[in-house]
């Protein structure tokens, strides 16, 4: 099962709005709604931001949000924060029942 | 509070055995999934294994099957990772994480994680 494709780094200003992509297979992002984002910050053990596509864990703010099209799901944050600096993940549910992670994207606000 | 607390890392040789154990508390641990979940140095996560509540369903990630075997007794509340035929490539910190209920995969609480080094 190979890694989903993530951009290795995107970057944006303190207010606008970053979007990172994820692009699987029709066995994995593109076959079930069960895409998940997981904010990871240097040292720190990943946190959920969102799962099945586009909802939001109790606690996390309405600032991130999910969609997904074909094979390709996306996370975007809006209104940046300095706060939103981190590693991001993308993770799917497969068609082998397994869970496979993206290669991961660092945001940096700039 | 749900803990995850894992043990069992540290230095062994390339083709050697490790066994990793997690003990969880603050939840009804025999009604949750749960994974093992590891990050090489520097690098990204990758899924290693999963196991349901009742140890009816075990899945494997390609990269450790036959080699790695999950278990879980739910009497002490613990999972347990046995490695064998270590390479270098499994170096990583090994997290242990609990799947949220009725989901398929979402990680609602990970453990701090243990190191495993694989290396002569």
């Amino acid at each position: 099962q190979s890694a989903l494709t993530q951009p290795a780094s995107v970057s944006g200003s303190p207010g606008q709005s970053i979007t990172i992509s994820c692009t699987g297979t029709s066995s994995d992002v593109g076959g079930y709604n069960y895409v998940s984002w997981y904010q990871q910050h240097p040292g720190k053990v990943p946190k959920v931001v969102i799962f099945d596509v586009s909802n939001r864990p109790s606690g996390v703010s309405n600032r991130f949000s999910g969609s997904k099209s074909g094979n390709t799901a996306s996370l975007t944050i809006s209104g940046l924060q300095a706060e939103d600096e981190a590693d991001y993940y993308c993770a799917s549910y497969t068609s082998s029942s397994t869970l496979v992670f993206g290669t991961g994207t660092k945001v940096t606000v700039l | 509070e749900v803990q995850l607390l894992e043990s069992g890392g540290g230095l062994v040789q390339p083709g050697g055995s490790l066994r990793l154990s997690c003990v969880a508390s603050g939840f009804i641990f025999s009604t949750y999934a749960i994974s093992w979940v590891r990050q090489a140095p520097g690098k990204g996560l990758e899924w290693v294994s999963a196991i349901s509540g009742s140890s009816a369903s075990i899945y494997y990630g390609d990269s450790v099957k036959g080699r790695f075997t999950i278990s879980r007794d739910n009497s002490k509340n613990t999972l347990y990772l046995q490695m064998s035929s270590l390479r270098a490539e499994d170096t990583a910190v090994y997290y242990c994480a609990k799947v949220r209920g009725g989901s398929y995969y979402v990680i609602d609480y990970w453990g701090q994680g243990t190191l495993v080094t694989v290396s002569s």
